[in-house]
Order: C-alpha cells, then sequence, then structure tokens
C-alpha cells in the first residue's frame, strides 16, 4: 500500500488559498488520489479524486505532477467553514484506502 | 437518498454489556465498511464487505466484536461484552465499490460510543 505523508496542521485567513501537499512516493500505477473532508463531530466526506494532471470540481482542485509521487489539494478562497481535518489517500480498491491522521486546517477570521 | 444512516447517535453503556451499532446503506450500493474513530488511533478500519460477504475482518480487534449484514441494506457491528477501551466514534461507510479503480465512499454520521 502507497504510504502518505501530509503536513499535520495548517492555518490560513477567510479568503486565502489553503494548498495541502501529500506525499506518496511509491504509489503504484493503478492507484487513485483521493482527498476526504472531515468535520467535528462527523463523518469523513468525499472531496477530489484524480488520477494524473488536475481535477476540478466546485469545492477543490487537485494537482498531480507528472510523476505521480506527490498531489497538491487547493482550497480557493477559504471560509471559516473549511475548517475541518483533510486527508489524502491513495490505492485502488476502497477497502485498502486508509485514512493517516490527515491535516488540520484551521481558518481563522 | 437520505444518505447512510447510523443509529443510535449516541450510546452509553456500562462495561461488560452487549452493544449493536446499525447501519442502513445508501440504495445500490454494494460494499460497505466499519471504521473506529479514537483520537490517539484516529480512524481504523474494522471490516469490509461486499456484495454482504465479509472481505476483510483483519482490523476487527477481537472476538468481542462481529459483524454481520444480514441483507444487501442493513449492517450490524456487535461488541459483547463491551469494555471501557472500545470507547470511540463508529462509521459506517457504503459505496458502489467497482473492481478496477476506488470509488467515493459515503459515511454516516457516525455513533458515539461510551463504555463506563
Amino acid at each position: 500500500l502507497a504510504k502518505t505523508t501530509q503536513p499535520i496542521s495548517m492555518d490560513s485567513y477567510e479568503g486565502q488559498e489553503v494548498n495541502i501537499t501529500c506525499s506518496h512516493n511509491n504509489i503504484a500505477t493503478n492507484d487513485y488520489i483521493t482527498w476526504y473532508q472531515q468535520f467535528p463531530s462527523q463523518g469523513p466526506r468525499f472531496i477530489i479524486q484524480g488520477y494524473k494532471t488536475k481535477v476540478t470540481n466546485e469545492v477543490a482542485s487537485l494537482f498531480i505532477p507528472a510523476d505521480r509521487k506527490s498531489s497538491t489539494l487547493s482550497l480557493p478562497r477559504v471560509s471559516l467553514s473549511d475548517t475541518a481535518v483533510y486527508y489524502c489517500l491513495v490505492g485502488t480498491n476502497d477497502y485498502k484506502l486508509s485514512f493517516g491522521a490527515g491535516t488540520t486546517v484551521t481558518v481563522r477570521a | 437518498d437520505a444518505g447512510v444512516i447510523q443509529s443510535p447517535r449516541h450510546e452509553v453503556t456500562e462495561m461488560g454489556q452487549e452493544v449493536t451499532l446499525r447501519c442502513k446503506l445508501i440504495s445500490g450500493h454494494n460494499s460497505l465498511f466499519w471504521y473506529r474513530q479514537t483520537m490517539m488511533r484516529g480512524l481504523e478500519l474494522l471490516i469490509y464487505f461486499n456484495n454482504n460477504v465479509p472481505i476483510d475482518d483483519s482490523g476487527m480487534p477481537e472476538d468481542r466484536f462481529s459483524a454481520k449484514m444480514p441483507n444487501a441494506s442493513f449492517s450490524t457491528l456487535k461488541i459483547q461484552p463491551s469494555e471501557p477501551r472500545d470507547s470511540a466514534v463508529y462509521f459506517c461507510a457504503s459505496s458502489e465499490a467497482g473492481a478496477s479503480r476506488s470509488s467515493e465512499a459515503f459515511f454516516g454520521q457516525g455513533t458515539r460510543l461510551t463504555v463506563v
């Protein structure tokens, strides 16, 4: 299983862009990169998934370089409600996806 | 669809008692996961079902824990007897898992279990 490394925490202010980089040096050819968001007292919520290059949806963008050994989740113009834990997961099959410690993002006014 | 529904939302029980947590999957989903979350250990996968069959239960802590899927839309996680160290938030998640790629897993709101 591909091991992931991401920062433990990040602080930001409202309106700023937040970029969280996840390292996954031993990613396999068939592995996808998936990000989840978890608010306090709630279950994790799928944000975005990608295989290579760039993926964008209404919530975030995911940038994946050609070597795929890392990925960056970009949250544009964050608000206080974006304060949450963000998890980077790498794998092929759902049940092999393991949630690490995640990155606690704190957005301040 | 109302999403993955877990019950109860909160459970407080005494050590030694049996605890049953319940989960209703999203209609049409064929994969079911039970996770446990604590501050110390984070989110841990306990067991994974696919098409009602347990595929991987290597995360189940010990024989006191058991999980079943009596039908395609419902699952239970039972702890008997419960111990204080079982106190955690238990999440159920479901997905339309395919064989070739990872798909989005939908999590329930969780059951906060406190064993005193």
